[in-house]
């Protein structure tokens, strides 16, 4: 079985100090792990997704995710954060073979204050 | 690619009306996703689709609710009738081997 956490419900950063949104997964195969992030009132967009090539993952708008098999996470980073990236960030685990069914955290909430 | 396309964008309806939403998945793609988003309950998905299949429906929330696919290039999510909370979000996802790609979302409002 497999199953996503996200550890923080709520984060809030200053605009140009780091981010990091934590995840963790269970996964009795090697998985394929993504985030999504959704701006207010908005659809879900792709931003970045690991699928057993590289452990660290760049995605869309600098942010990058790393996995690390051992301690079963992969969490969002990025270095600098801009009143933008302010939105609903998921971390998700994928389905293998024929599966294609995706287990979805309970969302991030990023909040960047100027 | 125009992406996935949903329809209507917003809907507005009495209780005990039917409610048809619609998507267009990506052409090539051969799964299809509907979830429903709250606040309440965050994302939740109501059914998937390979090939036109239903594969999982367990999501789906009573007997009041229904999908289908006739074809490839299109789906319909049906509620009726139609409850006040059926008010939400409802997104439509499609791949094949990569990540979902989701539509901008029918946003239901049961008065």
């Amino acid at each position: 079985a497999q199953s996503v956490t996200q550890l923080d419900s709520h984060v809030s950063v200053s605009e140009g100090t780091p981010v990091l949104l934590r995840c963790n997964y269970s996964s009795s195969y090697s998985p394929s792990l993504f985030w999504y992030v959704q701006h207010p009132n908005k659809g879900l967009q792709l931003l970045l997704k690991y699928t057993s090539a590289a452990t660290l993952v760049k995605g869309i708008n600098g942010f990058e995710a790393e996995f690390k098999k051992s301690e079963t996470s992969f969490h969002l980073t990025k270095p600098s954060a801009h009143m933008s990236d302010a939105a609903e960030y998921f971390c998700v685990v994928g389905g293998a073979g024929n599966n294609r069914k995706l287990i979805w955290g309970l969302g991030t909430s990023l909040a960047v204050n100027p | 690619d125009a992406g996935v396309i949903q329809s209507p964008r917003h809907e507005v309806t009495e209780m005990g009306q039917e409610v048809t939403l619609r998507c267009k998945p990506i052409s090539g793609h051969n799964s299809l996703f509907w979830y429903r988003q709250t606040m309440m309950r965050g994302l939740e998905l109501l059914i998937y689709f390979n090939n036109n299949v239903p594969i999982d429906d367990s999501g789906m929330p009573e007997d009041r609710f229904s999908a289908k696919m006739p074809n490839a290039s299109f789906s319909t999510l049906k509620i009726q009738p139609s409850e006040p909370r059926d008010s939400a979000v409802y997104f439509c996802a499609s791949r094949t081997d990569g990540p979902q790609t989701f539509g901008s979302g029918t946003r239901l409002t049961v008065v």
